[in-house]
């Protein structure tokens, strides 16, 4: 069975700072990788979905990277701001069925 | 991006009663759609897989007497808590797929007195 790991489960920078947050799975025989938010006592929002052909994905100030033979995943979050405090969750599609999410990294960004 | 919508946000209801949520998928067909369970500090945990049409596909542990769950249309599914307790307060959350993308709901905190 899959098994997704989050590290750190916390971590707390300075605004303005980049930050890296990694993801490991444990199968990677994976269709896609899914970065989410999650805002206390909120759903999820999607922020990038990385195929498994594909190595990268960016979007604004995040971008995200996948290396299968390895089994991991890093979002990278550039300057960062006190909106970026959420909780930031991996997930991986071992299927077209099968999602499996990680722990979590619990971001907060000090004005 | 898509748009799923889960009604009500928050629920609370006396133990012993039935309580729905919805899930909606307002701009696009979903045929399948999942339901996730969230403790407390702990990652989201599948409950089942809905898809429409057909019964649902719950995970192992997931009483499904319990937690009914209907997928009708192709942009509707329900979950139905039945006879609540306490401990089946926490916070649910539904998402629908598009091709091979999930799209979230914003979840249902539910408590039971």
């Amino acid at each position: 069975k899959q098994e997704v790991t989050q590290i750190p489960a916390a971590l707390s920078v300075p605004e303005g700072e980049n930050l890296v947050l990694n993801c490991s799975f444990t199968d990677s025989a994976i269709y896609n990788l899914q970065w989410f938010r999650q805002d206390p006592g909120k759903g999820l929002t999607s922020l990038l979905l990385i195929q498994s052909s594909q190595r990268e994905q960016t979007s604004g100030r995040l971008n995200a990277s996948l290396d299968k033979s390895s089994g991991r995943s890093t979002l990278y979050i550039a300057a960062s701001q006190p909106g970026d405090s959420a909780t930031y969750l991996c997930a991986v599609w071992a299927g077209a069925n099968n999602l499996f999410f990680g722990t979590g990294t619990r971001l907060t960004v000090i004005p | 991006g898509a748009v799923v919508s889960q009604h009500p946000s928050r629920v609370i209801c006396k133990s012993g009663t039935s309580v729905k949520i919805e899930c909606r998928s307002l701009d696009f067909q979903a045929t399948t759609m999942f339901w996730y369970r969230q403790f407390p500090k702990k990652s989201l945990m599948l409950m089942a897989t809905s898809n429409e049409g057909s019964k649902a596909t719950y995970e192992q542990g997931v009483e499904k007497d319990k937690f009914l769950i209907n997928h009708a249309s192709l942009t509707l599914s329900t979950l139905t808590v039945t006879s609540a307790h306490p401990e089946d307060s926490s916070f649910y959350i539904c998402s629908a797929l598009k091709g091979t993308e999930a799209f979230f709901g914003q979840g249902t905190r539910l408590t039971v007195v």
